[in-house]
Order: structure tokens, then C-alpha cells, then sequence
């Protein structure tokens, strides 16, 4: 199985200010991997997939990098509706063994 | 506009089994992969189980592996998950996903989700 990581756990952040956060696989996923934000009470939002593409709807401030082990989202410019929690998924195998990573909260400074 | 319901959740013994429901409409449910995926209480969120959209390539999780049994019906537009031997630690929302490429293999990234069904296993 692959072990997905994130940090910080929890990272706090004015308003304004850029946000980057970090994933990590425990082995290569290529660029099999997405970006989640949820809020309390609310579904899973997907905002990245394919490591950089950003999904329909998402703001440009959102961006993704990284391949292989090593991955970060980046807020270029944190809004209050941004603060919440963060997961990545790899979905490099088929049939599919997808995992998440635990997840980063991002909280108001 | 793709809607997602989930049901069939509820609290339910140790050692016993429950079946949830996804009723899929808004897309054309028969293109595409669909998947669980659970979040206990106050944690993140764990991957369960997958099925391709013709019901030919299945996968789960090493904790639901032999216990939980995934599968579809696409003229009811409907996807279930079979949950027996159920324990403790399945007690989460249970939410039904869509993945957003239409017939890949692979590209298992989820562009629509439910707002799940809650599982709770107590005695």
C-alpha cells in the first residue's frame, strides 16, 4: 500500500498571505495525484488532479505541483472561504488501491 | 445536474451487516467508475472500495478486503455496498463518489461526491 504523508498538520495563516502545503508518497505515483478541500459539515471539494490541473471551478490562487514522491498545493493569496482542511490522493493503481493522505487544516491566524 | 444520494445507514451491532445505496442521476452513471470512501468521526478521510463502469475491474481496501462486497447496477443507476462482519472502527459517514474521467482506467480522482450516509456500529 501507499503511504501518503502531509505537512504541517495544521498551518495558520492571515489572510492574504500565501499557503504551501506538502504530500508525500511513500513510493513513486507519478502524477496520479489529486487535491481535496472540505469543510466542517460538507463533502470533499476535488480543486487538483493529475498533480497541477485545476478542476472546473477552481480558482486560479490554487496550484498544484510535484511528481513522483514529493507534491505541494500552494493558496497564493489565502481567502476566508480558504480555511479548511486539506487532503491529497494518490490513484496510481488498477484496480484501484487509492489512499489519502491525513489531511493538513489550514486555520485563521 | 449530477446528484449523489446515499442510504441504508444506521446503527447496527458488531458482527452484523447493512447495505448501502448510492442512487447516481444527472450523468450518464454506466461511463463512469464510482467509489466509497468513509471518514470516521473527527478523522480524514479512507478510501473503501471501487468499481469500474462496467463492473470488471473491483478493488478495496486491506481493511474492508473479504468483509465488504462493492457492485452497481447501472439500469437503476445505483451503486451499493454490501458491509458484513461489520466492526467497531467502519463507524463513519459513508459518502459514494464519482470519478471525473469518463471510461479511463486509472484517473481515479472524484469530481462529484454525496453528502454520505452515517454508520454506526455499537452494541
Amino acid at each position: 500500500e501507499i503511504v501518503m504523508t502531509q505537512s504541517p498538520a495544521t498551518l495558520s495563516v492571515s489572510p492574504g498571505e500565501r499557503a504551501t502545503l506538502s504530500c508525500r508518497a511513500s513510493q513513486s505515483v507519478s502524477s496520479n495525484l489529486a487535491w481535496y478541500q472540505q469543510k466542517p459539515g460538507q463533502a470533499p471539494r476535488l480543486l487538483i488532479y493529475g498533480a497541477s490541473t485545476r478542476a472546473t471551478g477552481i480558482p486560479a490562487r490554487f496550484s498544484g505541483s510535484g511528481s513522483g514522491t514529493e507534491f505541494t498545493l500552494t493558496i497564493s493569496s489565502l481567502q476566508s472561504e480558504d480555511f479548511a482542511v486539506y487532503y491529497c490522493q494518490q490513484y496510481n493503481n488498477w484496480p484501484p488501491r487509492i489512499t489519502f493522505g491525513p489531511g493538513t487544516k489550514v486555520d485563521i491566524k | 445536474e449530477v446528484q449523489l444520494v446515499e442510504s441504508g445507514g444506521g446503527l447496527v451491532q458488531p458482527g452484523r451487516s447493512l447495505r448501502l445505496s448510492c442512487a447516481a442521476s444527472g450523468f450518464t452513471f454506466d461511463d463512469y467508475a464510482m467509489h466509497w470512501v468513509r471518514q470516521a468521526p473527527g478523522k480524514g478521510l479512507e478510501w473503501v472500495s471501487g468499481i469500474s463502469w462496467n463492473s470488471g475491474s473491483i478493488g478495496y481496501a486491506d481493511s474492508v478486503k473479504g468483509r465488504f462486497t462493492i457492485s452497481r447496477d447501472n439500469a437503476k443507476n445505483s451503486l451499493y455496498l454490501q458491509m458484513n462482519s461489520l466492526r467497531a472502527e467502519d463507524t463513519a459517514l459513508y459518502y459514494c463518489a464519482k470519478v471525473a474521467a469518463r471510461r479511463v482506467k486509472g484517473e481515479s480522482y472524484f469530481d462529484y461526491w454525496g453528502q454520505g450516509t452515517l454508520v454506526t456500529v455499537s452494541s
